[in-house]
C-alpha cells in the first residue's frame, strides 16, 4: 500500500534560521512527488514537481529535492510570510484511482520574527 | 484569469438533508477531483472524473455522489447517508495526461448544524 509520511509534524523557525522538511513515501512506482503550500482556511498551491531521484527545483527560499525514498523541501533564511502548512504528495504508476493523489499529512510551520 | 472557483465557502447542513458542494473550473482541463481533508489527517480521495459523463470512486465515497455533464463542472453532493461530514471539501482539476500537476480551489468547508 502506498504510504506518505512527513516529518516533523509541527516546527517552529526563528526568521533566518534555516531548516528542512521530509516526506518518506512508500509506492509501487513513482509517477511523481507534489509539494504544496496551505494557508489556513484556503485550498493548496502548489509549489514543485519532482519527477525522478535526484532531481531538484528551486523557488524563492524553497528547494525541493528527491531521491528514491524520500524528499526534502529546504527553506533557506525563511520570513515570517513562509508560515503555513507544507503538503508532500506522490502519485503512483499503476493506482486505482486514475492520477489522484496520495497526501502525507502535512508539516505545520512557524516563522517568528 | 483561468482559475477554480468553489462556492459556497461555507455551508450548513440539518441532519437528513443533501447538500451539494459546486466546482467549477476554466482551465480546460480533463480531470476533475474531489478531496476531504479533516484536522490532522492528510486530504483523502472522494471521487474523481478524467472525462465527461464518466467517474470513479476514490478511497471514501460512501455518502457521496458526483456528476460531470459538463467539462468545466463537477457538483458534489453530500448525502443524508454521510453520517460524518463536516469537513473542509477541497476540488482540483488536471490535464488528464501523465505527471500533470493538479491545481486546487479555494475550498467549502461544511458544517452540520
Amino acid at each position: 500500500e502506498d504510504q506518505v509520511t512527513q516529518s516533523p509534524e509541527a516546527l517552529r523557525l526563528q526568521e533566518g534560521e534555516s531548516s528542512s522538511l521530509n516526506c518518506s513515501y512508500t509506492v509501487s512506482g513513482l509517477r511523481g512527488l507534489f509539494w504544496y503550500r496551505q494557508d489556513p482556511g484556503k485550498g493548496p498551491e502548489f509549489l514543485f514537481t519532482l519527477y525522478s531521484a535526484g532531481e531538484e527545483k528551486e523557488k524563492e527560499r524553497l528547494k525541493a529535492t528527491l531521491t528514491k525514498k524520500e524528499s526534502f523541501l529546504h527553506i533557506t533564511a525563511p520570513k515570517p510570510e513562509d508560515s503555513a502548512t507544507y503538503l508532500c504528495a506522490v502519485q503512483a504508476i499503476n493506482s486505482n484511482s486514475g492520477y489522484a493523489l496520495n497526501f502525507g499529512k502535512g508539516t505545520s510551520l512557524l516563522v517568528t520574527p | 484569469d483561468g482559475g477554480i472557483t468553489q462556492s459556497p465557502k461555507y455551508l450548513f447542513r440539518k441532519e437528513g438533508q443533501n447538500v451539494t458542494l459546486s466546482c467549477e473550473q476554466n482551465l480546460n482541463h480533463d480531470a476533475m477531483y474531489w478531496y476531504r481533508q479533516d484536522p490532522g489527517q492528510g486530504l483523502r480521495l472522494i471521487y474523481y472524473s478524467q472525462i465527461v459523463n464518466d467517474f470513479q470512486k476514490g478511497d471514501i465515497a460512501e455518502g457521496y455522489s458526483v456528476s460531470r455533464e459538463k467539462k468545466e463542472s463537477f457538483p458534489l453532493t453530500v448525502t443524508s447517508a454521510q453520517k460524518n461530514p463536516t469537513a473542509f471539501y477541497l476540488c482540483a482539476s488536471s490535464i488528464r495526461d501523465r505527471q500533470e500537476t493538479q491545481y486546487f480551489g479555494p475550498g467549502t468547508r461544511l458544517l452540520v448544524l
